[in-house]
């Protein structure tokens, strides 16, 4: 166990729908990083967090937006979703921007 | 923009056996990672590789860094089938991480 935690494992929704996706990082921890894994397009970074502020920026859609709060727990909101979105969501925390990061068990998320 | 290439893409071992994995990456990157995923699960971070020259062994897996050939390596030494698993690499530059496409691992008795 990691100590990461994200909410739900699983979520099963139509196009054109919008989701939640919720991650807690580690005690401590004040970096939050969003990851997409499909086998389409492999692992792919999406969004880094560090202490409530945008730290880096990946491959992550427009449709797509997330945030750190000030308990440091983190949401990653997408709509207007498509088939294509299906993916594993991993959410992962480090203490600081450059270090060991911790996975947490991920969201599977089904477009139907 | 940064490219990381891996390679072999599957591989297929005999317990007791030493392989190298390899990772290219295409520009210079802060810093390294190794990560393993078992089939269903998240990914484990192994080894952070900051610097040319950087060498860190954890149990059967050693990984090291040159950063003037932009190569990373991933060595196992004497595989048992524990280690079965994917196995990424992702190169880190301003913040942002490029993964390789991962290596399988199969080890046989």
């Amino acid at each position: 166990d990691s100590g990461v935690t994200q909410t739900p494992k699983h979520l099963i929704t139509a196009t054109g729908q919008r989701v939640t996706l919720r991650c807690s990082p580690r005690s401590g921890d004040l970096s939050v990083y969003w990851y997409q894994q499909s086998l389409d397009q492999g692992l792919q970074f999406l969004i880094q967090y560090y202490n409530g502020e945008e730290r880096a920026k990946g491959n992550i859609l427009e449709r797509f937006s997330a945030q750190q709060f000030p308990d440091l727990h983190s949401e990653l909101n997408l709509s207007s979703l498509e088939l294509g979105d299906s993916a594993l969501y991993f959410c992962a925390s480090s203490p600081g921007g450059g270090d060991e990061q911790y996975f947490g068990p991920g969201t599977r998320l089904t477009v139907t | 923009e940064l490219k990381v290439e891996q390679n072999p893409l599957f591989l297929s071992m005999q317990e007791g056996k030493n392989y190298t994995i390899y990772c290219n990456y295409s520009t210079t990157s802060d810093r390294l990672y190794w990560y393993r995923q078992d089939p269903g699960k998240s990914l484990e971070s192994l080894f952070v590789l900051l610097s040319n020259g950087a060498v860190k062994q954890e149990g059967r897996l050693m990984a090291s860094l040159d950063t003037k050939a932009r190569l990373s390596t991933l060595h196992i030494t004497a595989a048992v089938h524990d280690l079965s698993a994917t196995y990424f690499c992702a190169g880190v530059i301003a913040g942002k991480s490029t993964f390789g496409d991962g290596t399988t691992l199969t080890v046989k008795p």
